[in-house]
């Protein structure tokens, strides 16, 4: 069974679209977090939900919407998709908000705008 | 400033030799965890291993060590016995306590290839 999981798992579309990427854990954790990692592998922090109450808000810019319909679930819309918006997109989890929580990821999104 | 810090981008190393993969930290918090993660070419994060600042021994996990040296601020991965399996990106990170929210802030990444 698959623990963290997002789909799709490839994207590609156009300058301007809308678009968003779904996560989901079946592991009972009540933290889930999104990151980019740009071209060169640098992963940065996007959000981060905490039963469904989000308590990591990085600078990103507002057309970037994630969205915690239960615990188990963390989606990211995009809207007005930019070039620069290209990346990897990982989603994932950890049981809770803590210096000892090992984060596990989902597969992650490959974003491709054109 | 750079909170995590890997200084080796890429490394080529002979299969079955071990491996030293640098990471060192900077925090003023008492309370923090590392982490190493890997990246294989298919592009997953895999979970390597984890240390607490207040673990009094290295973390150990099958064939991965971590050299925890608290003083240097230091907690680099040690790989025994590599395999051409072993090729990937390889991230440190670090979470830090509440103040932080306890957010992971992530090296760079060191690239290790293994040569058959």
């Amino acid at each position: 069974d698959t623990a963290v999981s997002q789909t799709p798992k490839y994207l590609v579309t156009q300058m301007g679209n809308d678009k968003s990427i779904k996560c989901e854990q079946n592991l009972g954790h009540d933290t889930m977090y999104w990151y980019k990692q740009d071209s060169k592998k640098f992963l940065k922090i996007m959000f981060s939900y905490n039963n469904k109450e989000l308590i990591i808000n990085e600078t990103v810019p507002n057309r970037f919407s994630p969205k915690s319909p239960d615990k188990a679930h963390l989606n990211l819309h995009i809207n007005s998709l930019e070039l620069g918006d290209s990346a990897v997109y990982f989603c994932a989890s950890s049981p809770w908000t803590g210096p000892d929580e090992t984060q596990y990821f989902g597969p992650g999104t490959r974003l491709l705008v054109l | 400033a750079q909170k995590i810090t890997q200084t080796q981008p890429g490394m080529f190393v002979q299969e079955k030799e071990a491996v030293t993969l640098d990471c060192t930290y900077d925090t003023s918090d008492p309370s923090y965890g590392l982490f190493w993660y890997k990246q294989p070419s298919s592009g997953e994060m895999i979970f390597l291993i984890y240390q607490g600042s207040y673990d009094q021994q290295n973390a150990t996990e099958g064939r991965y060590s971590l050299n925890f040296q608290k003083a240097r601020k230091s907690a680099n991965l040690v790989i025994s016995a590599s395999q051409l399996g072993d090729s990937a990106m390889y991230f440190c990170a670090m979470r830090e306590g509440m103040d932080s929210n306890y957010q992971l802030i992530w090296g760079a990444g060191t690239k290790l290839i293994i040569k058959p």
